[in-house]
């Protein structure tokens, strides 16, 4: 069946980047919209960004623009999330997911610890 | 502040019945787009619940069913268990952000 798994938790400084990677495993990744959703300790869920690999082509939250890019690698069939100038309130969970009809499998999470 | 309003918590008695509403605006649930609901478990990833409104994913029981009217949606759990403990999110899309949108979460207590 469908597998996302995501890569291991990191520690960044404020002001910098942070890329997480989403590996699916099993059925046509190339036609899957993968969003990203993260969790900031004790609160709740926040969509991100999402993109479907096949157009190439990403839409952003507009809290996010700007500083984040969503892109996918088709042959080593992983998504990623990139996210820039970090700052303490990103320390989170990030979530990739699968959006079929709503977000129908998701990954184990990634949690991003951002800490001078 | 979230675009979709829940309430931070509800509680019930095993057996019981509990409803989580979802409260939008005419640019999302009152829009016609369609409402998700996820159960999150402690130190879990989220799980699709409800979809399109009221359709359960293969292996969700019938104790979950979601409606919408106007510009509310609403999970209801009948006969709950104690394993019903958990987080729970609505989720819509928002056009006047044309984003996806989550509401805050609703913590529900089996007492």
């Amino acid at each position: 069946q469908v597998q996302l798994v995501q890569s291991g938790a990191e520690v960044k400084k404020p002001g910098s980047s942070v890329k997480v990677s989403c590996k699916v495993s099993g059925g046509t990744f190339s036609s899957y919209v993968i969003s990203w959703v993260r969790q900031a300790p004790g609160q709740g869920l926040e969509w991100m960004g999402g993109n479907i690999p096949v157009f190439g082509s990403a839409n952003y939250a507009q809290k996010f623009q700007g500083r984040v890019t969503i892109s996918a690698d088709e042959a080593a069939t992983t998504a990623y999330m990139d996210l820039t100038s970090l700052t303490f309130e990103d320390t989170a969970v990030y979530y990739c997911a699968r959006y079929t009809s709503g977000f129908d499998l998701w990954g184990q999470g990634t949690l991003v610890t951002v800490s001078s | 502040q979230s675009v979709l309003t829940q309430p931070p918590s509800v509680s019930g008695a095993p057996g019981q019945r509990v409803t989580i509403p979802c409260t939008g605006s005419s640019f999302n649930i009152g829009a016609g787009y369609d409402v998700y609901w996820y159960q999150q478990l402690p130190g879990r990833a989220p799980k699709l619940l409800i979809y399109g409104n009221s359709k359960r994913p293969s292996g969700v029981p019938d104790r979950f069913s979601g409606s919408k009217s106007g510009n509310t949606a609403s999970l209801t759990v009948s006969g709950l268990q104690a394993e019903d403990e958990a987080d729970y999110y609505c989720q819509s899309f928002d056009s006047s952000l044309s984003d996806e949108v989550f509401g805050g979460g609703t913590k529900l207590t089996v007492l």
